[in-house]
């Protein structure tokens, strides 16, 4: 099947820091998300990103999918970006979200 | 993007007993899933919750531990059966949204969860 592997395993940062988190995959997808996973559990939604970039706010993230990654660029971290960060990604024809090991960040103040 | 209700959102059981855990969409979605997140680990697909038939379970996840009820297009759950300590998880319910077609004929869909049940068995 298809592995998924995200770098760096755990992030520590300084609040204000920047940081990029990858995400590499050995097979073609039509869906790649990334998702911040709070504190309490909740996965929230960051991108739907198949291909090409997208902006929000402090986040963005792009997707390069010919050579099969995806970045997310965290810019002037804050203590509430902690938790974890996972990619995740759909196969061509397939039904089945396969989400990566995750990046575990801590931002402190 | 659907709104995705789920209860409880923790628990703490005895082992040998059941939980069922619920999860609510305020629109109609042909496809919810279920997901297991075992401590420190990523999320597993336990299985796809179909109205109208029997759920779809992935390798490693069994109807008899596992049963999940999908009666209209809104709602679903899932019990987990007989537990033990190894069941301590969160469990999160997912629906998908059409998003665009990939090559003209396929549906992209993205994915949205509700905030889990956080499981503890003792």
């Amino acid at each position: 099947g298809i592995q998924v592997e995200q770098s760096p395993p755990d992030l520590i940062l300084q609040e204000g820091a920047n940081s990029t988190l990858r995400c590499n995959f050995s097979d073609s997808v039509n869906n790649l998300q990334w998702f911040h996973q709070n504190p309490w559990g909740q996965l929230i939604n960051l991108f739907y990103i198949p291909s090409g970039t997208k902006q929000n706010g402090r986040l963005s993230a792009t997707t390069v999918a010919t050579e099969r990654y995806s970045l997310l660029y965290i810019s002037s971290s804050q203590t509430t970006d902690s938790g974890v960060y996972f990619c995740a990604l759909r196969m061509d024809s397939s039904y089945k979200l396969i989400f990566g090991s995750g990046t575990r960040l801590l931002v402190r103040p | 993007s659907a709104v995705i209700s789920q209860k409880p959102s923790r628990d703490i059981c005895q082992r040998g007993t059941s939980l069922t855990i619920q999860c609510q969409v305020d629109s109609q979605v042909t496809m919810m899933f279920w997901y297991r997140q075992q401590p420190g680990q990523s999320l597993t697909l336990i299985a796809t919750a179909n109205q109208g038939s029997e759920a779809t379970y992935e390798s490693g996840f069994v109807i008899d531990k596992f049963p999940i009820s999908r009666p209209n297009l809104t709602f679903s759950t899932l019990t987990v059966s007989n537990m033990s300590p190894e069941d301590s998880s969160i469990y999160l319910c997912s629906v998908e949204e059409f998003t665009d077609y990939f090559a003209s004929v396929h549906m992209n869909t993205e994915a949205f969860f509700g905030q889990g049940t956080r499981l503890t068995v003792v």
